[in-house]
């Protein structure tokens, strides 16, 4: 199983509502990432999960909180989002150090959300 | 800081001819490099990587690219494209440290017609 599965694909939401968006890997990677995609854009980073623990926060705004329960499990947490936090939200995992040759990251297929 | 430059954003080229997508990286340590293919309304899927040894490197669906540590390039070739490398491809670049925190090129949509 090389699949990084992302829940749900679509969602659009109010300024005024709390959502949360879902990834899934079972392929044992030790580190999971959130990227944001806007159209025409390249992703940008936005968080960093290693074993569990927070990594790497790119100044994120804080309406976006991300958790790792497990780790299998990365959740995204929205609160009141703009209209320009519309985007494509990729997940993804890696099993370890790039200096391991297994550090490649294997990308899901995405949420996009609409925040209206 | 590591930066990559795609300098084409679009690309088109007929069927069956030969393509190449170029990429350009800049920094002052050791760098990984990737290329990756975004199919419409889909996650990134991995072409393939360098990582050190042989400055040619394979990947899937016929693609290859040449790492040129010299010209800092790291172009993408393919020797006959399909109607179905119609995507959009991106170059990356990570420190090589540490887990993956990817920096990517601003993208190429390669445009295959018929």
């Amino acid at each position: 199983d090389t699949e990084v599965t992302q829940t749900p694909k679509h969602l659009v939401m109010g300024m005024t509502n709390k959502k949360s968006l879902k990834c899934e890997q079972h392929m044992g990677h030790r580190a999971m990432y959130w990227y944001k995609q806007k159209a025409k854009k390249p992703p940008e980073l936005m968080f960093v999960y290693s074993y569990e623990k927070l990594s790497i926060n790119e100044s994120v705004p804080s309406r976006f909180s991300p958790e790792c329960p497990n780790s299998s499990l990365l959740n995204l947490h929205l609160h009141a989002l703009q209209p320009e936090d519309s985007a494509l939200y990729l997940c993804a995992s890696s099993q370890g150090l790039a200096t391991s040759g297994q550090g490649e990251a294997f990308f899901g297929q995405g949420t996009r959300l609409t925040v209206v | 800081a590591q930066s990559v430059t795609q300098l084409d954003s679009q690309v088109p080229v007929f069927e069956e001819a030969p393509v190449e997508l170029r990429c350009n990286y800049s920094s002052s340590v050791s760098v990984y490099l990737f290329w990756y293919v975004q199919y419409p309304n889909q996650g990134l899927q991995l072409l393939l990587k360098y990582l050190s040894g042989s400055t040619l490197v394979k990947g899937i669906n016929g693609f290859e690219a040449e790492f040129n540590k010299s010209q800092t390039s790291f172009h993408l070739r393919k020797p006959s494209v399909h109607i179905s490398d119609t995507a959009e491809y991106f170059c990356a670049v990570s420190k090589g440290t540490g887990f993956q925190k990817l920096v990517f090129g601003t993208g190429t949509r390669l445009l295959v017609s018929p």
